[in-house]
C-alpha cells in the first residue's frame, strides 16, 4: 500500500537551533496534514496543505508542499523546549495514513 | 481541549480475553476513526464510522470490530486478545468523513495484554 516516509526518524537539537523534517511519498498526494504528538500525549492537528507548492506559516513553523505533491516539509526556526514531540505528516486517501514520524528532542 | 473523551484510560487484560473501549466524539462531529499506536510507532488506522456505518477499514483482522451510536459516540471491541494488541488506542472525531477534514484526537486508552 501507499507509504510515506519521514526523515529523520530522530533529531536532537540545541535550543535555538532550527529543525526540519521531511515527508516523502512515491505517489502524488491529494493533500497532506501535519500533526504533533507530545510525549505521553495524543496527536494534535497543526496544518493542512492542499495546493502544489503551497507554503504556510504559523509563527516559527513553516510548512511546504512540493510542486509535484509528493513531498512536504516542516521547518521550525529557533526551537524551544515546548517544540519537543513527534511530528507526523498524514496523508488522506480513503483513510488517514500516518507517516513514520520524526521525534524531536530540544536540549536546553 | 479537543472535546473527545475516551474510557478507560488504562486497561490490563490477559491473552484470549475480550475488551471494549469507548469514545465520545466532539460536539457536532458525526465521524469517528479508531487507531492503534504501538510504542514508538505512528498511529495505524483501524476503521472509521460515519453516521453509524463503517466507512473504511485498515489492515486489521475481523476480531477488531466497532459500533457507532445515534449520538455518534463509538466503541471498539477486540476479541481473542493477543500480546501484540498491547498499544495505545486512539479515537478521533471529525465533522465529516471527507478526507480533508481535520481530526481531533482523544487522549487514548492504554491497553496492556499479558
Amino acid at each position: 500500500g501507499q507509504q510515506v516516509m519521514q526523515i529523520p526518524q530522530y533529531q536532537h537539537v540545541q535550543e535555538g537551533e532550527d529543525f526540519t523534517t521531511y515527508c516523502n511519498s512515491s505517489t502524488t498526494l491529494s493533500n497532506i496534514q501535519w500533526y504533533k504528538q507530545r510525549p505521553g500525549g495524543h496527536p494534535v492537528f497543526l496544518i493542512q496543505l492542499v495546493k502544489s507548492g503551497e507554503v504556510k506559516k504559523q509563527k516559527r513553523l513553516t510548512f511546504q508542499f512540493g510542486e509535484a505533491k509528493k513531498n512536504s516539509s516542516l521547518h521550525i526556526t529557533a526551537t524551544q523546549t515546548t517544540d519537543v514531540g513527534t511530528y507526523f505528516c498524514v496523508y488522506t486517501g480513503n483513510q488517514f495514513y500516518f507517516g513514520t514520524g520524526t521525534s524531536l528532542t530540544v536540549i536546553p | 481541549e479537543t472535546g473527545v473523551t475516551q474510557s478507560p484510560t488504562h486497561l490490563i487484560k490477559t491473552r484470549g480475553q475480550q475488551v471494549t473501549l469507548r469514545c465520545s466524539s466532539q460536539s457536532g462531529h458525526n465521524t469517528v476513526s479508531w487507531y492503534q499506536q504501538a510504542l514508538g510507532q505512528g498511529p495505524q488506522f483501524i476503521f472509521q464510522y460515519y453516521r453509524e456505518e463503517e466507512n473504511g477499514r485498515g489492515n486489521f483482522p475481523p476480531r477488531f470490530s466497532g459500533l457507532q451510536f445515534p449520538n455518534y459516540s463509538s466503541e471498539l471491541n477486540v476479541n481473542a486478545l493477543e500480546l501484540d494488541d498491547s498499544a495505545l488506542y486512539l479515537c478521533a472525531s471529525s465533522f465529516a468523513s471527507v478526507s480533508t477534514d481535520t481530526q481531533y484526537f482523544g487522549p487514548g486508552t492504554r491497553l496492556t495484554v499479558l
